[in-house]
C-alpha cells in the first residue's frame, strides 16, 4: 500500500541553524501539507501546497519557513534559522485531491530537536 | 481560535469492552470531519472522513457518527482488543479553501488483555 515517507526520523540541530525536512508524498497525489506537534500540545496545521504554490498557511508559518517541491517526488520544509520553540514533531501529509472527502495521508513524522 | 475538544483525554478498558469517545467542534464553517488512529512512532492512520449531518461510517468494529448542527462526532469501538490501543484524533476541516485540519487533543485508549 502506498505511504508517505519522511526523512530523517530525528534531527538535532543548534539554534540558528537551517534545517530541511524531507517528505515523499504518495506518488499520484496533488496536495501536500505540513503539520507539527509540540510535545504535549495539539497537532497544528502549518501549510498546504498545490500546483507548486502555497495554498494556505497558518500564523505559525512565518518568513523563517518555506516549502518546496524540488522535483517530482520530494516535498520539503525548510526552517531558515531555527529557534528553541521550533522543537516539535513535524508531519507531512498528502491527498489525491483537495475536495471535502479526500483523505490526508500522513507520514510518520520527523522529530526536530533544537538545542 | 477554533476550539476542537475531545473527551475523555484517556481511557483504560478491558478486552471485550465497548467504548466511545466524543469530539466537539465549532459548527460554523464546517466542511468535513476526519478521524485518525495514531500509534506511537507510526503514521496517523485515516479512519473516516465525514461530511453530512447524520453521517454514519463503519470500519470493522469501529464506527462514527456526525452531528454538524450541534458540532459533535462520536467514535465507537465494539469489543475492544489490545491492538485498538492508540490515540484517536479528530480533525474537522474548518477551512474556506483547501483542507486545513484542526486537530483535537486526542483520546488515548489503552485496552488491557
Amino acid at each position: 500500500e502506498p505511504e508517505v515517507t519522511q526523512t530523517p526520523s530525528h534531527q538535532v540541530t543548534q539554534m540558528g541553524q537551517e534545517v530541511i525536512l524531507r517528505c515523499v508524498p504518495i506518488s499520484n497525489h496533488l496536495y501536500f501539507y505540513w503539520y507539527r506537534q509540540i510535545l504535549g500540545q495539539k497537532v497544528e496545521f502549518l501549510v498546504s501546497f498545490y500546483n507548486n504554490e502555497i495554498s494556505e498557511k497558518s500564523e505559525i508559518f512565518d518568513d523563517q519557513f518555506s516549502v518546496e517541491r524540488p522535483d517530482g517526488s520530494n516535498f520539503t520544509l525548510k526552517i531558515r534559522s531555527t529557534k528553541l520553540e521550533d522543537s516539535a514533531m513535524y508531519f507531512c501529509a498528502s491527498s489525491g485531491g483537495g475536495g471535502l472527502t479526500d483523505t490526508q495521508y500522513f507520514g510518520p513524522g520527523t522529530r526536530l530537536t533544537v538545542l | 481560535i477554533l476550539n476542537v475538544e475531545q473527551s475523555p483525554q484517556s481511557l483504560h478498558v478491558q478486552e471485550g469492552d465497548s467504548t466511545n469517545f466524543t469530539c466537539s467542534f465549532p459548527s460554523s464553517n464546517f466542511y468535513a470531519l476526519h478521524w485518525y488512529r495514531w500509534e506511537t512512532a507510526k503514521s496517523p492512520e485515516a479512519l473516516f472522513v465525514m461530511t453530512l449531518n447524520g453521517d454514519e461510517k463503519k470500519k470493522g468494529r469501529i464506527s462514527a457518527t456526525l452531528n454538524t448542527k450541534e458540532g459533535y462526532s462520536y467514535l465507537y469501538i465494539k469489543g475492544s482488543q489490545p491492538e485498538d490501543s492508540a490515540t484517536y484524533l479528530c480533525a474537522p476541516d474548518l477551512s474556506t479553501g483547501f483542507q486545513k485540519l484542526v486537530f483535537g487533543t486526542g483520546t488515548r485508549l489503552l485496552v488491557s488483555p
